[in-house]
């Protein structure tokens, strides 16, 4: 159980393209689903926390209105980035979780490659 | 002072040896506690949930130390494959954030 599905897996795009990222919890409801990111060899960097039908939560330093997210059901947030330059070249993880004290269940990531 | 602390090793251990892992947490509040391990270049996956009597799964036993804010994970007859990074997880009181520590490299070499 707990699978979360994470779609592309990989991207390589031109710079000045959006890329729009998607996260489905497959077996369970989703009341929280949040976006990492992580360069190599570092530690997950949280962007963002996302709940069902509101506004995402960004956090310090993550422009909103460059990391597009919509969290439109239960099952189903997205995180478009727009117009990607290669510094945004990275690893996006998604994760959700049940419930306030439930583990997140992340999704296999996404390899965003912008030349 | 960061809010979960982990040794970031690496730990270099031979095959079936035991190894463990610290982790400390400031906010004496937190809730719950997770171990996740991270393979290079894929996502973290949960290892297990760490509950107040301690916890065993196979080769693997998570304990919890409220007092002293801890929590910690053991890896008994160590294997190549468990060669990974090892992340901390806490859960404050309130469970809106999720906190995660930076991780501790683990090689098993045979």
């Amino acid at each position: 159980g707990a699978v979360v599905s994470q779609h592309p897996s990989w991207v390589i795009c031109k710079s000045g393209t959006s890329v729009k990222i998607e996260c489905r919890s497959l077996d369970f409801q989703a009341t929280t689903m949040f976006w990492y990111r992580q360069f190599p060899k570092q530690s997950l960097m949280l962007m963002a926390t996302s709940n069902e039908g509101s506004k995402a939560t960004y956090e310090q330093g993550v422009e909103k209105d460059k990391f597009l997210i919509n969290h439109a059901s239960l099952t189903l947030s997205t995180l478009t980035v727009t117009s990607a330059h290669p510094e945004d070249s990275s690893f996006y993880i998604c994760s959700a979780r049940a419930g306030s004290h439930q583990p997140q269940h992340f999704g296999d990531g996404t390899r965003l490659s912008i030349l | 002072r960061k809010e979960v602390e982990q040794d970031p090793g690496p730990f270099n251990v031979p095959e079936g040896a035991t190894v463990a892992f610290n982790c400390t947490y400031s906010n004496s509040a937190s809730q719950s506690f997770f171990w996740y391990r991270q393979d290079c270049r894929k996502e973290p996956k949960l290892l297990m949930s760490v509950y107040s009597s301690g916890n065993e799964d196979g080769r693997f036993t998570a304990q919890l130390n409220r007092a002293s804010q801890y929590i910690s994970l053991l890896i008994r007859d160590s294997k190549l494959s468990d060669s990974a990074t090892y992340l901390c997880v806490v859960i404050p009181t309130g469970g809106f954030k999720t906190i995660f520590g930076a991780g501790t490299r683990l090689f098993v070499k045979a």
